[in-house]
C-alpha cells in the first residue's frame, strides 16, 4: 500500500486566483496521477506526472490551466490557474504499483 | 476509450439487507478496483480484482474478465456502508483509471 498526503484538505478561493495542491507519498513511485471530481460526478483523470518529464494531459485538460510539477519520486503539485466557479471540485492525487491508492483529496470551492 | 457502466445508479436498503452492485466494461483490462467513497469524499480501497473472486468480511467481489463484468456483494448491510461505490478499470500501473459513474447506496436503520 501507499500513504498519500494532500495539502490543503480544503480551500475557498476567489475567482481569478490560483491554488497549488501538494501531494506527498511515503515511498518512491514512477507515476503520479491527478484526478478531478466535480460535484455529484465521478472521477476524471486530469494528467499523469512522471518524474523528469512533462506531464501527460488527458483530453479536455491543458497545461496552462493545470500546470503540474514533479520534482522528485515522492512529491508532486497541481496548480489550478485563473479559477472560476466551474473549477469547484475535489482534486485527488493517486499512485499505483499494481493497485491504485488515493490521497484524501482537496475540496476546492471557487467564489 | 474504455467505457465503464455501473448499475444500479441508486440503491436504498434497510439495515441487514444484502446487495449486488454490477460493473460492465467495454474492453479487456489489467486492473479493476472497487472503491467506497465516504461522505467526507475519501476513497477507500475495497478490492483489487482484475479477475477471480475475493472476500473481505461482509464484502466480496467477483470479476469475470472474459465476459467483461465485475460484481460487488455486500451482505448484512450496516448504515456505515452508505456512500458511493465506484468501479474503476485501467491497463496497468502506468495507466490511470477510468471510473464508472458509481452506485449511490443508502442504508436506512
Amino acid at each position: 500500500s501507499a500513504v498519500i498526503s494532500q495539502k490543503p484538505s480544503r480551500d475557498i478561493c476567489q475567482r481569478g486566483t490560483s491554488l497549488t495542491i501538494q501531494c506527498q507519498v511515503d515511498s518512491q513511485v514512477t507515476m503520479m496521477f491527478w484526478y478531478r471530481q466535480q460535484p455529484g460526478q465521478s472521477l476524471t483523470l486530469i494528467a499523469t506526472a512522471n518524474q523528469g518529464s512533462e506531464a501527460t494531459y488527458e483530453s479536455g485538460f491543458v497545461i496552462d490551466k493545470f500546470p503540474i510539477s514533479r520534482p522528485n519520486l515522492t512529491f508532486s503539485t497541481l496548480t489550478v490557474s485563473n479559477m472560476s466557479p466551474e473549477d469547484s471540485s475535489i482534486y485527488l492525487c493517486s499512485v499505483a504499483h499494481t493497485e491504485a491508492f488515493f490521497g484524501q483529496g482537496t475540496r476546492l470551492t471557487v467564489v | 476509450g474504455i467505457q465503464v457502466e455501473q448499475s444500479p445508479p441508486d440503491l436504498i436498503l434497510q439495515e441487514g439487507a444484502n446487495s449486488t452492485l454490477r460493473c460492465n466494461f467495454s474492453d479487456s483490462v489489467n486492473n479493476l478496483q472497487w472503491f467506497h467513497q465516504n461522505p467526507w469524499g475519501q476513497l477507500i480501497n475495497l478490492f483489487y480484482i482484475p479477475s477471480g473472486t475475493k472476500q473481505n468480511g461482509r464484502l466480496s467481489a467477483t470479476t469475470v474478465a472474459t465476459e467483461r463484468y465485475s460484481l460487488l456483494y455486500i451482505s448484512s448491510s450496516q448504515t456505515t456502508d452508505s456512500g458511493v461505490y465506484f468501479c474503476a478499470v485501467g491497463g496497468g500501473g502506468a495507466d490511470g483509471l477510468t471510473f464508472g459513474k458509481g452506485t449511490h447506496l443508502i442504508i436506512q436503520p
